[in-house]
């Protein structure tokens, strides 16, 4: 069974501009969670989605959104880059919220 | 919010060492997670438990619910064992709260 996939693997933006980031569970998995890794801040919790509803929302401006499809993909977008939002942003899946997480190999955005 | 200690922050052992990496956390849980995060980024979920003990290997996990601890022992260690070694606790409806995580290395 193929595992959690991110894409882009690696990105370079400037401030100001907007991205897009995209996770696909693995297959049979309904929850999506997306969190973001910083050496300052260590792993932060920004969304929970299941059956694409979001469940929870971490302490993060209203910047950052996402959202899950009917086939569980999951996409989180951040709008208005600032140079603090380069990070590791990490999406892991599971059966279900309380169930193991399964992790992707994140994107790492570089905002400059 | 729950807040979650770990300790050390920094290991080093020589290879073949017993190893105890802890984790405290502040209010109840449901479950408790143990995470690896090699160079790279990619986190591996090691373990997940709400009581007792798991053993998978040479990596022991316990939790104690009265002392809100758990413990991560990692037998006969070996290079390939370092990494980043990373406690998340979670609580029904709530979202996972993560340690800051203890990096270990294990010299040949």
């Amino acid at each position: 069974k193929a595992g959690v996939t991110q894409t882009p693997r690696y990105l370079i933006k400037t401030r100001g501009q907007q991205v897009t980031l995209s996770c696909s569970p693995i297959s049979g998995h309904r929850s999506v969670s997306w969190y973001q890794q910083t050496p300052g801040q260590g792993l932060q919790f920004l969304f929970e989605y299941f059956s694409e509803t979001q469940r929870n929302k971490g302490n993060f401006p209203g910047r950052f959104s996402g959202r899950q499809f009917s086939n569980s993909r999951s996409e989180m977008n951040v709008s208005t880059l600032e140079l603090g939002d380069s990070a590791l942003y990490l999406c892991a899946s599971s059966l279900g919220p309380v169930d193991t997480q399964y992790f992707g190999p994140g994107t790492r955005l570089t905002v400059l | 919010k729950n807040e979650v200690e770990q300790s050390p922050q920094n290991l080093t052992a020589q290879e073949g060492e017993f190893i105890t990496i802890n984790c405290s956390y502040s209010v109840g849980i449901s479950a408790l997670h143990w995470l690896q995060q090699h160079p790279g980024g990619g986190i591996v979920s090691l373990f997940m438990l709400s009581s007792g003990k798991k053993k998978h290997g040479r990596l022991i996990a316990t939790i104690n619910i009265q002392e809100k601890h758990s413990s991560l022992h990692i037998t006969a260690s070996h290079p390939r064992d370092s990494a980043v070694y990373i406690c998340a606790v979670g609580s029904g409806n709530t979202p996972l709260v993560f340690g800051k995580g203890t990096r270990l290395s294990v010299i040949a």
